[in-house]
């Protein structure tokens, strides 16, 4: 079954730990992307990736990391996690840059 | 840069029509449509380009009118299924431009009600 994954689908943590937030996809697509989901905000890009070890900011990369040195894995690392950053998370994928996109579960992470 | 959605929120009956709309104050070159269940991942529904047609499949359709930069996404004869946030996301140009980046609109919330 074609799908993006996303681990841990919920994270409590406290604020300076370090955490990472994994996402693989099996469609072998080029073009991954985290967003952060808030309220009345819609949907935020912190970071894309168009191919391995390609990847750009997005709207909102400050506090966040990742990393592409797999087509299929696209992580999200948070290094000193604070409050403003608990939000729901999710990894997308798609097979060309301006197609359909391919949305992961989500990660639902609280920082204490 | 925000696309604005309205209405925010919206409550039908089964059957009933509903039109959601996404403007932007810059030009653009493409307008995508997702439909995101609570608790659930966005799905997607259409992709709407500069210079293209109108699209559809089902009962659900969207138009794409460049000069107002704007779009709206049509549900006909709305069934309890079609429930969720609807969000619009908007690219101003092509991959490799300063304005490739796709931006979302907050979403417009639609209660189907039988």
């Amino acid at each position: 079954e074609a799908q993006v994954t996303q681990n841990p689908r919920y994270l409590i943590t406290v604020t300076g730990k370090k955490l990472t937030v994994t996402c693989s996809q099996n469609m072998n697509h080029e073009y991954m992307s985290w967003y952060r989901q808030d309220p009345g905000l819609g949907l935020r890009q912190i970071y894309y990736s168009m191919n391995v070890e390609v990847t750009d900011k997005g709207d909102v990369p400050e506090g966040y990391k990742v990393s592409r040195k797999e087509k299929r894995n696209f992580p999200l690392i948070l290094e000193s996690p604070s409050p403003n950053q608990t939000s729901l998370y999710f990894c997308a994928s798609s097979s060309t840059a301006a197609g359909e996109q391919y949305f992961g579960p989500g990660t639902r992470l609280t920082v204490t | 840069q925000q696309p604005v959605q309205s209405p925010q929120a919206v409550i039908l009956r089964e059957g009933e029509d509903a039109v959601i709309n996404c403007s932007s104050s810059k030009a653009l070159y493409s307008v995508h449509w997702y439909r995101q269940k609570h608790g659930e991942a966005p799905i997607f529904l259409m992709i709407l380009l500069k210079g293209g047609e109108q699209k559809g499949h089902d009962k659900i359709s969207a138009s794409f009118n460049e000069k107002k930069q704007q779009s709206s996404l049509y549900l006909t004869a709305s069934q309890l299924s079609y429930s969720g946030t609807y969000f619009c996301g908007t690219r101003r140009g092509f991959l490799m431009d300063s304005n490739y980046q796709l931006i979302w609109g907050a979403g417009t919330k639609l209660i189907i009600k039988p």
